[in-house]
């Protein structure tokens, strides 16, 4: 199955500032996702994000709050921008492997103060 | 729609004894596939098992088993003899073969008390 590597680890920023974290995997990969994880909560897609295609957006989520690139099949990153204390999260990248299982980073632990 | 219920949030049990994580699912696909993941404190989450809607047949990896039962939608996990390290939030998943999006229960937390 394939690797990624998902940067930050974690980060504290100041509200109103945006982060952007990063996923590189190591095998080209087709779909990959993006997910917040609210303290003790499950995991929530954000978004959809296929190499050469704007990303697909859940309900809840804009583009102009959580932008995402994709300019490979190995690397795509995901924005938070204009930050509040509500963003506080862990925020994770998932790739879908050829065996239909999907890989998770280590994931970014985001506290907006 | 898909959607996957766990009803229990938190499980609490002694070490050595044996537990049983429920996972009941709803989906309109034939095709589809069913997913249990460990998230230890330390928060990465680790894949444990993937069962595809035409392979019924349960499976057992050293102390953790699976019984996946098409008649009740169900996928339960079940770990035996269970161990400290066993403490971890542990999340059932599903995804359909159309579109391969994975949607998450709400996860069951376990205490493994020694």
């Amino acid at each position: 199955s394939a690797v990624i590597s998902q940067k930050p680890s974690r980060d504290i920023c100041q509200r109103g500032t945006s982060l952007t974290i990063q996923c590189q995997v190591d095998s080209q990969v087709t779909m990959m996702f993006w997910y917040r994880q609210q303290p003790g909560q499950s995991l929530t897609l954000i978004a959809t994000a296929n190499q050469g295609s704007e990303a697909t957006y859940e309900s809840g989520f804009v583009i102009d709050k959580f932008p995402i690139s994709r300019p490979n099949l190995t690397f795509s990153t995901l924005t938070v921008s204009n930050m509040s204390p509500e963003d506080s999260s862990i925020y994770l990248c998932s790739v879908l492997g050829t065996d239909y299982g999907y890989t998770f980073g280590s994931g970014t632990r985001l506290t907006v103060v | 729609a898909q959607k996957v219920t766990q009803a229990q949030t938190e499980i609490s049990v002694v070490e050595k004894e044996d537990v049983t994580l429920d996972c009941v699912y709803e989906t309109r696909d034939t095709t589809y596939y069913l997913f249990w993941y460990k998230q230890p404190p330390s928060g990465e989450l680790v894949f444990l098992i993937r069962r595809n809607s035409f392979d019924e047949q349960n499976e057992i990896s050293g102390r953790y088993s699976w019984n996946f039962q098409k008649s009740t939608s169900s996928f339960n996990f079940t770990i035996t003899a269970s161990q400290v390290v066993d403490s971890a939030v542990y999340f059932c998943a599903l995804s359909e073969g159309g579109s391969y999006i994975p949607t998450f229960g709400r996860g069951t937390s376990l205490i493994v008390h020694p």
